[in-house]
């Protein structure tokens, strides 16, 4: 099946800086590309859609201005925590769809996680 | 209410068990559903779509009831290795913008 990597897979920051998170489909090309967050003992929460070349799509409840989504290429989205505080520690998980059409289309595979811990 | 609605369990059951995972969807113009598996700290993996026709992928059986917005997933004859949280998950859009919702999971541990 198609490959996510993501990176990196750990970090760990001081509350009030920024981090950025790499996302990148390694064997197709995705021009749709999903981030979310999930917080321990719950589930994957959506926290938007990244086109490439045009801007993301947030969800409801979800700072633009704090999380910053960048989709510059078919096989690279990245996601910066900008000013990160503690309560934005979590488990970060981007997803790629590799189809425009046909049933690959509605098939996403993920990329294997970033866990941040802001001290 | 949740979009997507799962017992979060867990179910503890001894190899060789049948055990059985109900969803619910609130969203009527729901599209396509799936059954992920995740295990512990890792990404979720697809385990297999889901038909209103029904399907079945060897040991594992998954159900769809549109008019009841019911989905399940039966698991014969368990595996120590199926210990996960196994994760209910709907395509909600009509326009097919990909989004999916996520259950809250149910966890599995079987025991030898």
């Amino acid at each position: 099946g198609a490959v996510v990597s993501q990176h990196p897979s750990r970090v760990i920051c001081k509350s009030g800086t920024s981090v950025k998170i790499e996302c990148r489909s390694l064997d197709f090309q995705a021009t749709t590309m999903f981030w979310y967050r999930q917080f321990p003992k719950q589930s994957l929460m959506l926290m938007a859609t990244s086109n490439e070349g045009s801007k993301a799509t947030y969800e409801q409840g979800v700072e633009k201005d704090k999380f910053l989504i960048n989709h510059a290429s078919l096989t690279l989205s990245t996601l910066t925590v900008t000013s990160a505080h503690p309560e934005d520690s979590s488990f970060y998980i981007c997803s790629a769809r590799a189809g425009t059409s046909g049933p690959s289309y509605n098939e996403q595979f993920f990329g294997p996680g970033t866990r941040l811990t802001v001290l | 209410r949740k979009e997507v609605e799962q017992d979060p369990g867990p179910f503890n059951v001894p190899e060789g068990a049948t055990v059985a995972f109900n969803c619910t969807y609130s969203n009527s113009a729901s599209q396509s559903f799936f059954w992920y598996r995740q295990d512990c700290r890792k990404e979720p993996k697809l385990l297999m779509s889901v038909y209103s026709s029904g399907n079945e992928d060897g040991r594992f059986t998954a159900q769809l009831n549109r008019a009841s917005q019911y989905i399940s997933l039966l698991i014969r004859d368990s595996k120590l290795s199926d210990s996960a949280t196994y994760l209910c998950v709907v395509n909600p859009s009509p326009g097919n913008t990909g989004k999916l919702i996520f259950g809250q999971g149910t966890t599995l541990q079987v025991k030898p």
